[in-house]
């Protein structure tokens, strides 16, 4: 049962426009997010995250949404760069839970130049 | 720029025979996880350990799997013996607080 789902395996944009990638959770005790990118033959690498006390975190070009009420966040970035074409996971926790981030299976984001 | 190392980078080997994957996480970083990614599952945490002690290896088929921290510069994973439904990426990660993880470049491995 998968408890983080990232249901678009993949995700085609134009360079200049926006992403948007999205993650939903089933768990209600999940109280922490965060997003990795993973580029081909490397490891995954953190990008950003965001506490459920708060609905947005913005870094330079990338800005992740938590709605809590739809168990849903998303991740924008604007604006797209063909660099940013990776595969994004969307991963959760509980704090001072279990201390196992569950990830989602995934997205595939390419950027058109 | 510190890193997690780990070795081989690519392993084939055929069914039946051992295998060793290993991780030399950053220094200083007392949490030390393994991975296995899959086109089906995706990233699934195999187990970790904090301070060399194992701390959860409920996502590790315990028939075959096994992981140590013989110091801590050094965390094995070890597959005896394998199968072809072993074949996956496996990456070792290492931080000091379960939400920050730094992860190596992976092993792909290959079972025939």
């Amino acid at each position: 049962d998968q408890q983080v789902k990232q249901n678009s395996p993949s995700l085609s944009v134009q360079e200049g426009r926006i992403s948007i990638l999205n993650c939903d959770y089933t768990n209600s005790m999940f109280d922490y997010f965060l997003w990795y990118k993973k580029y081909p033959a490397e490891g995954p690498t953190f990008l950003i995250s965001i506490s459920s006390i708060k609905d947005k975190n913005e870094d330079g070009r990338f800005t992740v949404f938590l709605n809590k009420s739809a168990k849903h966040l998303s991740l924008h970035i604007v604006p797209s760069q063909p660099g940013d074409s990776a595969v994004y996971f969307c991963a959760a926790i509980t704090q001072g839970g279990s201390e196992k981030l569950v990830f989602g299976k995934g997205t595939k984001l390419t950027v058109n130049p | 720029d510190a890193r997690v190392t780990q070795t081989p980078r690519h392993k084939v080997t055929e069914m039946g025979q051992e295998v060793t994957m290993r991780c030399q996480p950053i220094l200083g970083h007392n949490t030390v996880f393994w991975y296995r990614q899959t086109m089906m599952q995706g990233l699934e945490l195999l187990a970790y350990f904090r301070n060399r002690a194992p701390l959860d290896d409920s996502g590790m088929p315990k028939d075959r799997f096994s992981a140590e921290m013989p110091d801590a510069t050094l965390a094995t994973l070890k597959i005896q013996p394998s199968e072809p439904r072993d074949s996956a990426v496996y990456f070792c990660a290492s931080g000091t607080r379960v939400y920050e993880q730094y992860f190596g470049p992976g092993t792909r491995l290959t079972v025939t």
